[in-house]
């Protein structure tokens, strides 16, 4: 069971959009609709950003966004902002009955 | 207000054994999913397994089935990870993470535990 594929780094501007990919299989993202994205500051746990593809918990910014297509999923930053510098995980449920991550992307921003 | 308080850092001898806890409040601690995560240093994290505490239904990722036991009481709303044999390679950040008002989305989570596997 390998990790689903992230791109290992992502940057933007404050203001601008970034789109952060999360590539699994159809066991994993294209098989079901439990689609995860966690942010995780250094020394800090992680914390949920989206759910179920695209649902966010209460208090998380409308500027978080996630779409899936495919064995494809993707988190949308919009409106950059400073604080948005972070790791970024997805996590999908899987045909093991387990949940798997993916590898992890480190946001910059410029 | 729901809570996962974990166990303080632990320093261990390969070889040793080791239980680290996470304890839930605030709400139904049967009734949700509680799942263990790993972080080594520098790294990113990984799934390690997951228990339902109502039935004690366990699951382990494929990665670490065999390596680790988790476990739940849920009588004091505790769940469990442990280790019969310590290597240095379990050096790691461990996290416990309720799925509680999303579905197989993990949006509670406990501070961590360091273990550190150290001769």
């Amino acid at each position: 069971q390998s990790a689903l594929t992230q791109p290992a780094s992502v940057s933007g501007s404050p203001g601008q959009s970034i789109t952060i990919s999360c590539t699994g299989t159809s066991s994993d993202v294209g098989g079901y609709n439990y689609v995860s994205w966690y942010q995780q500051h250094p020394g800090k746990a992680p914390k949920l950003m989206i759910y179920e593809v695209s649902n966010r918990p209460s208090g998380v910014s409308n500027r978080f966004s996630g779409s899936k297509s495919g064995n494809t999923a993707s988190l949308t930053i919009s409106g950059l902002q400073a604080e948005d510098e972070a790791d970024y995980y997805c996590s999908s449920y899987t045909s093991s009955s387990t949940p798997l991550f993916g590898g992890g992307t480190k946001l910059t921003v410029l | 207000e729901v809570q996962l308080v974990q166990s303080g850092a632990e320093v261990k001898k390969p070889g040793e054994s080791l239980k680290i806890s996470c304890k839930g409040s605030g709400y139904s601690f049967t009734s949700y999913w509680i799942g263990w995560v790993r972080q080594m240093p520098g790294k990113g994290l990984e799934w390690m397994g997951i228990i339902y505490p109502g039935d004690s239904d366990t699951r382990y990722s494929p990665s670490f089935q065999g390596q680790v036991t988790i476990s739940a009481d849920k009588s004091i709303s505790t769940a469990y990870l442990q280790w019969s044999s310590l290597k240095a390679s379990d050096t790691a950040m461990y996290y416990c993470a309720g799925s509680v008002a999303a579905t197989w989305g993990f949006d509670y989570w406990g501070q961590g535990t360091l273990v550190t596997v150290s001769s």
